[in-house]
């Protein structure tokens, strides 16, 4: 299995620009979750999708981001415009949904975004 | 609400010296929780987890932890430093299956040779 996929894995936009993170989760996987690594905050959840719904999207900054997952095997996160305190690392991971009690999330490499 | 401190933001050791990073959770579930590691410019790896079951629990490249309910702990340690080591260790906790991870803002190992 090629584990979850990311893309781009580097993206330097200027500030107002739209972006677009792509991620792949692996195949059987129903659980998607976006998160976002800063010097200041650590790494902290934006949203997570099970079966492609969004279940929790609290930790969204602004309207100006934006989470899809259109099917079971894609999910985009938009930022539009975006602005340079949106420089970070954004993870996407995944995890089965089984009937065990626990299930393993599994990372992507990251998406590493600088907003110049 | 759940919350994760993990206390040292840099812990530096010399090599074959003992690791031990430590964790300190809050949640008004039994958790499960988790220690992750990630090297430079790459994504997190578990390392270990606890769920339910035997409290010392052990993870890869010689790493284990125990989980302490009492003290609301889970420290991880390892007996002898590598080179290798060297790279961010977060610890997470999460209160149910499919639910999403809280983090602690990580502790960064160097290994001194």
């Amino acid at each position: 299995d090629a584990g979850v996929i990311q893309s781009p894995r580097h993206e330097v936009t200027e500030m107002g620009q739209e972006v677009t993170l792509r991620c792949k989760p692996i195949s059987g996987h129903n659980s998607l979750f976006w998160y976002r690594q800063t010097m200041m905050r650590g790494l902290e959840l934006l949203i997570y999708f099970n079966n492609n719904v969004p279940i929790d999207d609290s930790g969204m900054p602004e309207d100006r981001f934006s989470a899809k997952m259109p099917n079971a095997s894609f999910s985009t996160l938009k930022i539009q415009p975006s602005e340079p305190r949106d420089s970070a690392v954004y993870f996407c991971a995944s995890s089965p949904s089984t009937r065990s009690s626990y299930n393993e999330q599994f990372f992507g490499p990251g998406t590493r975004l600088t907003v110049l | 609400a759940q919350s994760v401190t993990q206390l040292g933001s840099h812990v530096s050791v010399s090599e074959g010296a003992l690791v031990l990073l430590r964790c300190n959770y809050s949640s008004s579930v039994p958790p499960y929780l988790f220690w992750y590691v990630q090297y430079p410019n790459q994504g997190l790896q578990l390392l270990l987890k606890y769920t339910t079951g035997a409290t010392l629990v052990k993870g890869i490249n010689g790493f284990e932890a125990e989980f302490k309910k009492s003290e609301t702990s889970f420290h991880l340690t390892k007996p002898s430093a590598h080179m290798s080591d060297a790279a961010e260790y977060f610890c997470a906790v999460q209160n149910s299956g499919n639910t999403p991870l809280v983090f602690g803002k990580g502790t960064r190992l160097s290994v001194i040779a």
